[in-house]
């Protein structure tokens, strides 16, 4: 079951600002996490706690979070940036790890 | 560098079960966790459970709780997920990745995962 909600799906054009959100009552005491999942590949992180860029992710993703709500911004977005994001974090109670649905970026 | 790599594509009968491993390499095995996840196709990431490096201690979520048990050998630097009692809607490509936080508690914080490994319940 997903603890984290995100919306299914955004669309953007090249070059637009695309920002998923992803909303949950552990984010409020817990870090968000980003990974990015290509068709067919396995995810690769590009935002961790909440706003950290692991080293090889381009400049334009960037992620911030308040209160309740996490936000994934893509700024400048390319064609190669489609995919599926997910969002991740701990439950506070227990520590297992909750995640969103996942959101499906088009870029056309 | 690291790496986790996974053993190779499943095709089991429901009711059986399945074993999958994943050796780790590039780190000190023992100073991490390891959290297994699931995609079945066309749907999302699940989370199934995590298993320290350090103590083999194990958290499973309520959805897995008596049908999965996930072990480590440290000699090897090898993870192992077994699920059991296997149905159709088990199909979907497992993965194992390596959790950066402490090495006592899950956190969301995985830097790599295993290529996955397909497991098919026919």
């Amino acid at each position: 079951s997903n603890e984290l909600t995100q919306p299914p799906s955004v669309s953007v054009s090249p070059g637009q600002t695309a920002r998923i959100t992803c909303s949950g009552d552990a984010l409020s005491k817990k870090y968000a996490y980003w990974y990015q999942q290509k068709s067919g590949q396995a995810p690769v992180l590009v935002i961790s706690e909440d706003d950290k860029r692991p080293s090889g992710i381009p400049e334009r993703f960037s992620g911030s979070s308040s209160g309740t709500v996490a936000t994934l911004t893509i700024t400048g977005a390319q064609v190669e940036d489609e995919a599926d994001y997910y969002c991740y974090s701990t439950d506070s109670s227990d520590n297992h790890v909750v995640f969103g649905g996942g959101t499906k970026l088009t870029v056309l | 560098q690291f790496q986790l790599v996974q053993s190779g594509a499943e095709v089991k009968k429901p009711g059986a079960s399945v074993k999958v491993s994943c050796q780790a390499s590039g780190y000190t095995f023992t100073n991490n966790g390891i959290s297994w996840l699931r995609q079945a196709p066309g749907q999302g990431l699940e989370w199934m459970g995590w298993i320290s490096g350090y103590n083999g201690d194990t958290k499973y979520p309520r959805e897995f709780q008596g049908r999965v048990t996930m072990t480590t050998d440290t000699s090897t630097s090898t993870a192992y997920m077994e699920l059991r009692s296997l149905r159709s809607d088990d199909t979907a490509v497992y993965y194992c990745a390596k959790d950066v936080g402490s090495p006592v508690l899950p956190s969301a914080h995985f830097d790599t995962w295993g290529q996955g490994t397909l497991v098919t319940v026919s």
